[in-house]
């Protein structure tokens, strides 16, 4: 099983949609969690921070279940400008993070 | 601009040659990260400083691979002996304390 799992997609939206990505991790110990989007060819850009009381940036939504183990990504009013990959990454004891592959959305008018 | 900046952006080299790879961070940042990634995969960790001392390094990083941070501040990813599947991006990352800050990366192409 892969430390940290993504659906890798593509999830192909409408404008003016909602869509959730989830990602699970197998680790029980990761302590802290984030997400990144990739746009093609360019390096990672930290988009949030995920808390176990979930956190909000505009129309995006982070939560963490760590009952369950995954932590999801909300993203409401889905603009053309969305469109990239989204990784998740978690961080074990130890400094490294660890990512999953990515979950491509492209989001179409 | 105060982000991370890396240097060369692209490098294309031939088989067995060795190629050295720059990371400058943010400047208050004192750990600083190497990454790998190959299409359609995530980064994968491959070495971490905090300030001059290199704290941790991946099974990925093989005999051929070695990094430097020596005072502290930019740091060196050189491999040797390059081979076709060291092609990759290299991103180097640096950190406050939580989140890690990324780069523009190096795309390495070995022919």
């Amino acid at each position: 099983r892969k430390e940290v799992e993504q659906d890798p997609g593509p999830f192909n939206v409408p404008e003016g949609a909602t869509v959730a990505f989830n990602c699970t991790y197998s680790n029980s110990a990761s302590q802290s969690f984030f997400w990144y989007r990739q746009d093609c060819r360019k390096e990672p850009k930290l988009l949030m921070s995920v808390y176990s009381s979930g956190n909000e940036d505009g129309r995006f939504t982070a939560q963490l279940n760590r009952a369950s183990q995954y932590i999801s990504l909300l993203i409401r009013d889905s603009k053309l400008s969305d469109s990239a990959t989204y990784l998740c990454a978690v961080h074990q004891a130890g400094t490294a993070l660890i990512f999953g592959k990515g979950t491509t959305l492209s989001v179409s008018s | 601009d105060t982000g991370v900046s890396q240097d060369p952006r692209h490098k294309i080299t031939k088989r067995g040659q060795n190629v050295t790879f720059r990371c400058d961070p943010i400047s208050e940042h004192n750990r600083l990260y190497w990454y790998r990634q190959t299409l359609g995969q995530g980064p994968e960790f491959l070495t971490y400083f905090q300030n001059e001392a290199q704290l941790e390094k991946s099974r990925l990083l093989s005999d051929r691979f070695s990094a430097e941070r020596p005072k502290g501040s930019f740091s060196t990813l050189e491999i040797q002996r390059t081979e076709q599947g060291d092609s990759a991006m290299y991103l180097c990352a640096s950190s406050p304390i939580q989140g890690q800050y990324f780069g523009p990366g190096t795309r390495l192409t070995v022919t």
